[in-house]
């Protein structure tokens, strides 16, 4: 069965600092995996996806995550960290029984600091 | 501009009252989904629409229904809520995209408590 792990409830990042948020997947088909954003009082929002094409896949807000098969990972990271990147963010993949209903990992809350 | 429009925003009942929470969309999407978020926890699908067929999720207690009277209006009954279902309730929507995995389009949310 497809599952996702995110490492790390909460991660906590001064502004302008590196932001790495893990993710591994569990997956029995050729991986399709996305990361959502959740900020507050708000929906989720898609970040970015990967699709079988670029190992490197390139997001909004300066956000990118790179594919490893090897790791069964596909990290999320930022260079440099926003006082408005606070959130909640999201790994997720999709249930096999169906192409668009997804698991989402526990989610991971990012915290900035001055 | 398009979106996924969720109310209420927070929406209290008691326990045992039923309750129906709503979702509309502008975006003419085929797939309508709702899923549950617990505090702290990842969202849960409970149950979609894919056009007017429903596909409820195994583990979907009883409880628990969907309603879909056109392709742009979905709701959520809860029967008899129980202090359990108290949660972040969100719908989505997608395109039917034949194998390819399309986003999801998220609406705010409706915050439920059970007194």
């Amino acid at each position: 069965a497809q599952s996702v792990t995110q490492l790390g409830s909460h991660v906590s990042v001064s502004e302008g600092a590196l932001v790495l948020l893990r993710c591994n997947y569990s997956s029995s088909v050729p991986p399709y995996l996305f990361w959502y954003v959740q900020y507050p009082n708000q929906g989720l929002q898609l970040l970015l996806k990967y699709t079988s094409a670029a190992t490197l896949v390139k997001g909004i807000n300066g956000f990118e995550a790179e594919f490893k098969k090897s790791e069964t990972s596909f990290h999320l990271t930022k260079p440099s960290a926003h006082m408005s990147d606070a959130a909640e963010y999201f790994c997720a993949v999709p249930l096999a029984s169906g192409y668009n209903k997804l698991i989402f990992g526990a989610g991971t809350r990012l915290a900035v600091h001055p | 501009d398009a979106m996924v429009i969720q109310n209420p925003r927070y929406q209290v009942t008691q326990f045992g009252k039923p309750v129906t929470l709503s979702c509309s969309q502008t975006l003419n999407h085929n797939v309508m989904y709702w899923y549950q978020q617990k505090s702290s926890q990842a969202p849960k699908l409970l149950f979609h629409y894919y056009d007017k067929d429903f596909n409820n999720e195994a583990d979907t207690p009883d409880n628990f229904q969907s309603r879909r009277p056109n392709t742009s209006f979905c709701f959520l009954d809860i029967r008899s809520p129980g202090l359990g279902d108290a949660a972040m309730y969100l719908c989505a929507t997608s395109r039917d995209s034949e194998g390819l995995f399309e986003k999801l389009f998220f609406g705010s949310g409706t915050q439920l408590s059970v007194l």
